[in-house]
């Protein structure tokens, strides 16, 4: 069965620390995958998509195909990316996510 | 960008009665629309995804007579829960994806209680 898991519930870090979001899949074939966020009173949002390989507000995130994972990371964490991250990936004809449970990050001043 | 407008943001209705979710695409056209509910803490579960024009394909163990779902235009689409019962409330969500598209555009949820 097709699934993602977000092994972390929760993960604080300090401003300016590095961070990695962890995602693992479980999918045949090529899956395209994204991350999505969603901060506190906003609704989801979508952060980035493997494919396009661009940086957006300092997140990057690489598909490792022999580990099956696309872990998020930034560098320097800021207290506004604190919000709830969803990794995600897409299957089947009407390209449906997948959704885990979600990482919920605190940037700690 | 894209933006999707779901109303009503929060409802409360009494047992036995119907409540209707509309997400709106306001400047694209969604042919797929996905609907979600999220209960506490938990993940986003997909309840179905419906295409303009056809009838909306409904995941195992979502009941196709309880959820009516609706999409007759490419900017708009409901969700009808019928004859509401408590366990229903939750915190339902739509989404949007354009032909072609490869993201997605979230409402902004509906908080349903049914008392």
């Amino acid at each position: 069965a097709q699934r993602v898991t977000q092994p972390e519930k929760l993960l604080s870090v300090f401003k300016g620390a590095p961070v990695e979001l962890k995602c693992n899949y479980s999918y045949s074939g090529s899956p395209e995958l994204f991350w999505y966020v969603q901060y506190s009173r906003q609704r989801l949002q979508l952060l980035l998509r493997h494919i396009s390989r661009e940086s957006i507000k300092g997140f990057t995130a690489d598909l490792n195909k022999g580990e099956t994972s696309f872990h998020l990371k930034k560098p320097f964490a800021q207290e506004e990316d604190s919000a709830m991250y969803y990794c995600a990936p897409q299957s089947g004809n009407n390209r449906k996510l997948i959704w885990g449970l979600g990482t919920s990050l605190a940037v700690n001043p | 960008g894209a933006v999707v407008s779901q109303h009503p943001s929060r409802v409360i209705c009494k047992s036995g009665t119907s409540v209707k979710i509309e997400c709106r695409s306001l400047d694209f056209q969604a042919t797929t629309m996905f609907w979600y509910r999220q209960f506490p803490k938990k993940s986003l579960m997909l309840m179905a995804t419906s295409n303009e024009g056809s009838k909306a394909t409904y995941e195992q163990g979502v009941e196709k007579d309880k959820f009516l779902i609706n999409h007759a235009s490419l900017t708009l689409s409901t969700l009808t829960v019928t004859s509401a019962h408590p366990e229903d409330s939750s915190f339902y969500i739509c989404s949007a994806r354009s032909h072609g598209g490869y993201g997605y555009t979230f409402g902004s949820g509906t908080r349903l209680t049914v008392v």
